[in-house]
């Protein structure tokens, strides 16, 4: 079945650690993104991608950088220089950007600093 | 005025009953919408794109309203399986091909 695997579920960062949460599709799809929740809050938006090789910040890159090297790969790393990375973080794939698709997510990944 | 607002919750609505979930956006130019549904510390997932002509898919229906900028779900004869998040989202393409999703309406069903 295709879909949308993150890895891990859950993940402890120490201080100062930089540490890569991974997102693979297997549905073909041109975009992807990583979006970020608090409690209680809305999804908001990391980064997402358009096509292999291009990338573009979205409302909270601060602190976080991604890669796209391969179609079915976005994975997302969280440096040191993000202060409060305790959240729920989502993947999501859709067919284009600009389009009327739906996103699909993956089951996300949990962070907490230790 | 955000750009995506839902109304706040929690509902805690009894089983069998109607509740209407609305939701507000900001740009006129939004050209996509639709109703996510998130189990808690789970990923969201679609439940219905809002079409301008209003559209239903059993107990649920959805509609948009361009002129006053809103968009609403109705679920009907609710069922202790609907307890859930609902998030409003909106694809507004002409800022910079963002999706905006608004914080989500908690949902409790109550027996």
């Amino acid at each position: 079945d295709g879909g949308i695997t993150q890895s891990p579920k859950y993940l402890f960062r120490k201080e100062g650690q930089n540490v890569t949460l991974s997102c693979e599709q297997n549905l073909n799809h041109d975009a992807m993104y990583w979006y970020r929740q608090d409690p209680g809050q809305g999804l908001r938006l990391i980064y997402y991608s358009q096509i292999v090789n291009d990338f573009q910040k979205g409302d909270i890159a601060e602190g976080y950088s991604v890669s796209r090297e391969k179609k079915e790969s976005f994975p997302l790393t969280v440096t040191s220089a993000q202060k409060n990375p305790t959240a729920f973080y989502l993947c999501a794939s859709s067919i284009t950007v600009r389009t009327n698709e739906k996103l699909f997510f993956g089951s996300g990944t949990q962070l907490s600093v230790l | 005025r955000k750009e995506v607002e839902q109304d706040p919750g929690p509902f805690n609505v009894p089983e069998g009953a109607t509740v209407a979930f609305n939701c507000t956006y900001s740009n006129s130019a939004s050209q996509s919408f639709f109703w996510y549904r998130q189990d808690c510390r789970k990923e969201p997932k679609l439940l219905m794109s809002v079409y301008s002509s209003g559209n239903e898919d059993g107990r649920f229906t959805a509609q948009l309203n361009r002129a006053s900028q809103y968009i609403s779900l109705l679920i009907r004869d609710s069922k202790l399986s609907d307890s859930a998040t609902y998030l409003c989202v909106v694809n507004m393409l002409f800022r910079d091909d963002k999706i905006i999703f608004g914080k989500g309406t908690r949902l409790h069903i109550l027996p």
